[in-house]
């Protein structure tokens, strides 16, 4: 059964950092796009960040960019989420998903239950 | 950026009836190479994480009940529930993954 198995949120400060992560039990994650989606609370889903399934290509919404990394770890097939400099509106659930194949411009066909992230002074 | 509209915001529809959600895109998705249209459909229960209903515009995914259904192309584009069901209430998103950012629609919330 493929599962995708967010950790890493919590309450940070503004400016502060937290990196997310995502195992992957069940599937080799290097074998798919991966991907980062957040929903704010009561809000609407926010695309934030793709890494293509070979590694070698990385995508991010404007509002994260250079803040926020998107990396993996095959040995310990875990995908990750570096964010930096948080701000308080990066405040939100941020889900893990799976793409269908490959290629970073593939649909989202498995989602984590997700991670609160919440930055408050 | 392409921006993702849907109409209507919310709707409310009786046991058994069909429920008709629109979606728009500021530009086509449509890649004329493969002549897929770059479109999903995604279902979000209060609580739950999204659920893949429907991609390339009109594929179910594997285990998503015959009710639902996609169809559209270009900017257009609309979800179908033919006899709805009370396990289909629900928030429906429209997301488009041909450019980058992948955008998502705001969301239609469907009710009985």
């Amino acid at each position: 059964e493929v599962q995708l198995l967010e950790s890493g949120g919590g309450l940070v400060q503004p400016g502060g950092s937290l990196r997310l992560s995502c195992a992957a039990p069940g599937f080799t994650l290097s074998n798919y796009a991966m991907g980062w989606v957040r929903q704010p609370p009561g809000k609407g889903l926010e695309w934030v960040s793709v890494i293509s399934g070979s590694g070698d290509r990385t995508f991010y919404a404007d509002p994260v960019k250079g803040r926020f990394t998107i990396s993996r770890d095959q040995s310990k097939n875990t995908l990750y989420l570096q964010m930096n400099s948080l701000r308080a509106e990066d405040t939100a659930l941020y889900y893990c998903a799976k793409g269908k194949g490959g290629s970073p411009y593939d649909v989202l066909d498995t989602w984590g239950q997700g991670t609160m992230v919440v930055v408050s002074s | 950026d392409i921006v993702m509209t849907q109409s209507p915001d919310s709707l409310a529809v009786s046991l058994g009836e069909r429920a008709t959600i629109n979606c728009k895109s500021s530009q086509g998705v449509l890649y004329s190479s493969n002549n897929e249209n770059y479109l999903a459909w995604y279902q979000q229960k209060p609580g739950q994480p999204p659920k893949l209903l429907i991609y390339w515009a009109s594929i179910r995914e594997s285990g998503v009940p015959d009710r639902f259904s996609g169809s559209g192309s270009g900017t257009d584009f609309t979800l179908t529930i033919s006899s709805l069901q009370a396990e289909d209430v629900a928030v429906y998103y429209c997301q488009q993954y041909y450019n980058i950012p992948f955008t998502f629609g705001p969301g239609t919330k469907v009710d009985i």
